[in-house]
């Protein structure tokens, strides 16, 4: 079946740390691959999304890299801001509806 | 990328009564879809629909949520005899030429 595992929160950072967020998909077919983000009260917002296995996907310094051989699609930032604080929704998408992970919420400290 | 609209923004509502959630259409979409997030949780599909009928439905839509779309006008989640377990956020999305977009959801809290 269809489903996505990510990284257990809540992640704390430092303003200006490296983010790793991971998460890997189980899929029948092959999926497009998306991170949202959820800003406290606010709905969901596509942060960046990958169709196809090698493509990256990238957005405000955010990137995740679709892997097909590892079934995974991490969220990385090389430097992250107050303003990221937000929690963080992996999905895949294989037509008809999006599989969601857990998300992780992340608070970057000044 | 277009905007899903969603009304209202926030309910609050008695156990036992009746809500609806409406989502307004973009144009030259075609699919529609209801998503669930109670408070700390995954986002859940509810339900997906397409050319006036249910496409596809998750256990969690049972015999107390229906949808429609009356005359191609607003999108609507209609949650009958409302439980307290309803409480949640819920999240309108529509496909089309320009992709999927979610909506900036409907906080309902049942009380």
């Amino acid at each position: 079946g269809n489903s996505v595992t990510q990284m257990e929160g809540p992640v704390t950072l430092s303003e200006e740390a490296f983010l790793t967020i991971n998460c890997t998909y189980t899929a029948t077919g092959y999926p497009s691959l998306f991170w949202y983000v959820q800003y406290p009260g606010e709905g969901l917002q596509l942060l960046l999304k990958a169709t196809k296995a090698d493509d990256k996907g990238s957005n405000k310094g955010f990137e995740a890299t679709y892997r097909k051989e590892t079934t995974s699609f991490h969220l990385e930032k090389g430097s992250v801001q107050v303003s990221d604080s937000a929690v963080y929704f992996c999905a895949s998408n294989t037509g008809n509806q999006f599989y969601f992970g857990t998300g992780t919420s992340l608070t970057v400290i000044p | 990328e277009p905007e899903v609209t969603q009304t209202p923004s926030h309910q609050v509502t008695q156990m036992g009564q009746e809500v609806i959630l409406r989502c307004v259409p973009i144009s030259n979409h075609l699919y529609f879809y209801w998503y669930r997030q109670i408070l700390g949780q995954k986002v859940e599909f509810l339900v997906s629909f397409y050319n006036n009928e249910i496409s596809e439905k998750s256990e969690i839509f049972d015999d107390q949520f229906s949808v429609e779309r009356p005359d191609g006008s607003n999108f609507t989640l209609k949650i009958r005899s409302t439980k307290l377990e309803d409480s949640a956020m819920y999240f309108c999305a529509q496909w089309g030429i320009q992709g999927y977009t979610f909506g900036s959801g409907t906080r309902l809290t049942v009380v």
